[in-house]
This record gives C-alpha cells, structure tokens and sequence, in this order.
C-alpha cells in the first residue's frame, strides 16, 4: 500500500544533542513538509521541499534543517538550536500541481520529548 | 498576516447531536480550503473547497465555503463517539512563486455516550 512512514514514532534525547526524523513515501510525491504540533497550536510549517534538492523554510525553521536528495525522502534534523524541541513532528507529502489545491497525505507523526 | 481561525476550539456533547465546527480565513490569493480529522496521529483528508455555496457531503459529515464571508463549517449530524477527534481547517493560499498552506489551532470535538 502507499502511503508515508516515519520512524521513529518515540524518541528521547538529552539537551544538546541532535536528532534526525526520517520521512519515508511511495506515493510518488513531489512535494513534502514538515510540520509540528504543540498542544492547542495547530500545526505549524517548519520546512517544505516542491521538488528534489530543493526546500523553503516554512514558519519556524530557525534551529532545524532538512534534505531532499531522494523524491522519495525528506529527513528533518532536530539540532541543538531549537530552543523548545518537545513536539509531535508531521511529515506529509502532495501531487506538486499548478492550481494550488493541494491535499497532503500524512504519516502517523514522530513524538520527540527532549529530557 | 495570513492567519486561519477555527471555533471553538474545543466542544463536549452528547451522541446524536448535530454540531458545526467553524474556520474563517484572513489571507491573500485563496485557492482552497481543506477540512482533516485527526483522532490520534496522522490526520486524515475529509474535504476539499474551492468553489462558494457547494456543499460537499460524505456520509454524516458536510461542508460548504463563503468565500465573500471568507469562512467554512463543518457539519456533523447524529454524531457518534466514534467522531471524537480534533478537527483541522487549512487554506491554500499563493506567495510569490509558491502555494502555502496554513493551518488554524483546530476543534476538539468529544462525543460521550
């Protein structure tokens, strides 16, 4: 079946350290995103990618970075400069069109609590 | 700032009851406005508008876009606790050379029995 799988689905980590989130998706996407969703926040666009070696800082990318080598791939690194990384993080992916009616399919998300 | 409202942000009511969730928009250069379901982690595509005054409907569930009022709702009628969930609004809307799509903090809608 297609669809979009992120690993992991739990992750902790110490303060300081970096950590990358994988986005894997067969649905032969070109676009992909990540989001984040804090409690009563909505999701938020941290970094999205229309097409591959190509990505735009969404609205708050400050203390994360991301790659797209792969039409397939769309990892997102977590790193040290994020101030507040305690998150559910969302990857999703969409049909690249030109009208801009775009409905994104989402993985089932990656929980990262910072201790 | 292009922003998305959603209200209210959260409602408890009984199964049976019809409820309407509610997502007006403040943005330049609309192209659409999609309604999701979240109930535990990945949310899930229920509608997409892009047209006023049509109403797309599946099942239970409907929504029809104002775009002079700039707002959706969402209806959902004989509500079961299976629709427990939180419910997100999102609008397309076009910058510069690229499409962007904002969400608002999304309805927590609990059903109890």
């Amino acid at each position: 079946d297609g669809g979009i799988t992120q690993s992991p689905k739990y992750l902790f980590r110490k303060e300081g350290q970096n950590v990358t989130l994988s986005c894997e998706q067969n649905l032969n996407h070109d676009a992909m995103y990540w989001y984040r969703q804090d409690p009563g926040q909505g999701l938020r666009l941290i970094y999205y990618s229309q097409i591959v070696n190509d990505f735009q800082k969404g609205d708050i990318a400050e203390g994360y970075s991301v790659s797209r080598e792969k039409k397939e791939s769309f990892p997102l690194t977590v790193t040290s400069a994020q101030k507040n990384p305690t998150a559910f993080y969302l990857c999703a992916s969409s049909i690249r069109t030109g009208s801009g009616a775009n409905v994104l399919t989402f993985g089932a998300g990656s929980r990262l609590t910072v201790l | 700032e292009d922003k998305v409202v959603q209200s209210p942000l959260s409602l408890v009511v009984h199964e049976g009851d019809t409820v309407t969730l509610n997502c007006s928009y403040e943005v330049t250069n609309f192209r659409s406005l999609l309604w999701y379901k979240q109930e535990k982690k990945a949310p899930t595509f229920l509608f997409m508008l892009t047209s006023s005054g049509i109403e797309k409907k599946s099942g239970r569930l409907s929504s029809i876009l104002d775009k002079k009022e700039l707002f959706s709702i969402l209806n959902i009628t004989a509500t079961q606790t299976g629709d427990s969930a939180i419910y997100l609004c999102a609008v397309t809307f076009s910058g510069g050379s690229n499409y962007k799509l904002t969400f608002g903090k999304g309805t927590l809608l609990t059903v109890n029995p």
